[in-house]
């Protein structure tokens, strides 16, 4: 597609359930970032891909959270028995590493999470 | 630790006027600095970036300036807009570390009124 996909928009969960969130890359992009904005705070690097692999997921905040991609394309964050502080919306980004001003980082629009 | 500062949560300025959006860092190993707008329900939007070896950057209406030496960069909106209004981050990346995630501010909502 033109640009990055993220479904759900919206997700509205119970304390305690499991969600997966979908990230579709711009075709071709090897990096794929995911980010969160909880209210009132800046963008919080989560979990880093190169290709299919993970080299840096130093920002997951627990091992509630886990991500995968495959096939160099889409990649599923997964965050298990939510909690209401994992309310945020999730961002997710892609790169193609081919220079440029922005670094070839292009936004998706975002997942809002709310868990009650 | 926050390694990317933006100390303004908002800024009100007519249209017309001259808005400067301030960011202060603390991480000597940055070395490329960007500019995102996001408006609500969308995701951050490029606007303009700056290297470390240069001290000003310049795309229209947007100027970027950077001052190594206080770890301290701004961006410059002249003239303002209406559709100016939206939150801007502060990003910045180390990447003659070869590391090209970005760290980010918590944003300024700029709101430029007519």
């Amino acid at each position: 597609g033109a640009g990055v996909s993220q479904s759900p928009s919206n997700k509205v969960t119970e304390k305690g359930k499991d969600v997966e969130l979908r990230c579709d890359p711009i075709s071709g992009h090897t990096a794929l970032y995911w980010y969160r904005q909880r209210l009132g705070q800046g963008l919080e690097f989560l979990i880093y891909f190169q290709g299919n692999s993970a080299p840096d997921k130093s920002g997951l905040p627990s091992d509630r959270f886990s991500a995968e991609r495959t096939g160099e394309s889409v990649s599923t964050l997964t965050i298990q028995r939510t909690q209401q502080e994992d309310s945020a919306v999730y961002l997710c980004a892609s790169s193609s590493h081919a220079g440029g001003g922005s670094l070839g980082y292009t936004f998706g629009s975002g997942t809002r999470l709310t868990v009650v | 630790d926050q390694q990317v500062k933006q100390n303004s949560p908002s800024l009100s300025v007519q249209e017309g006027r001259i808005s400067i959006l301030n960011c202060d860092y603390t991480n000597s190993m940055f070395d490329y600095f960007l500019w995102y707008k996001k408006y609500p329900a969308e995701g951050p939007t490029f606007l303009i970036s700056i290297s470390s070896i240069k001290d000003k950057n310049e795309d229209g209406r947007f100027t970027v300036f950077l001052n190594k030496s206080a770890k301290h960069l701004s961006l410059h909106i002249v003239p303002s807009q209406p559709g100016d209004s939206a939150v801007y981050f502060c990003a910045a990346s180390a990447l003659l570390s070869g590391y090209s995630t970005l760290t980010f501010g918590k944003g300024t909502m700029l709101l430029v009124s007519p």
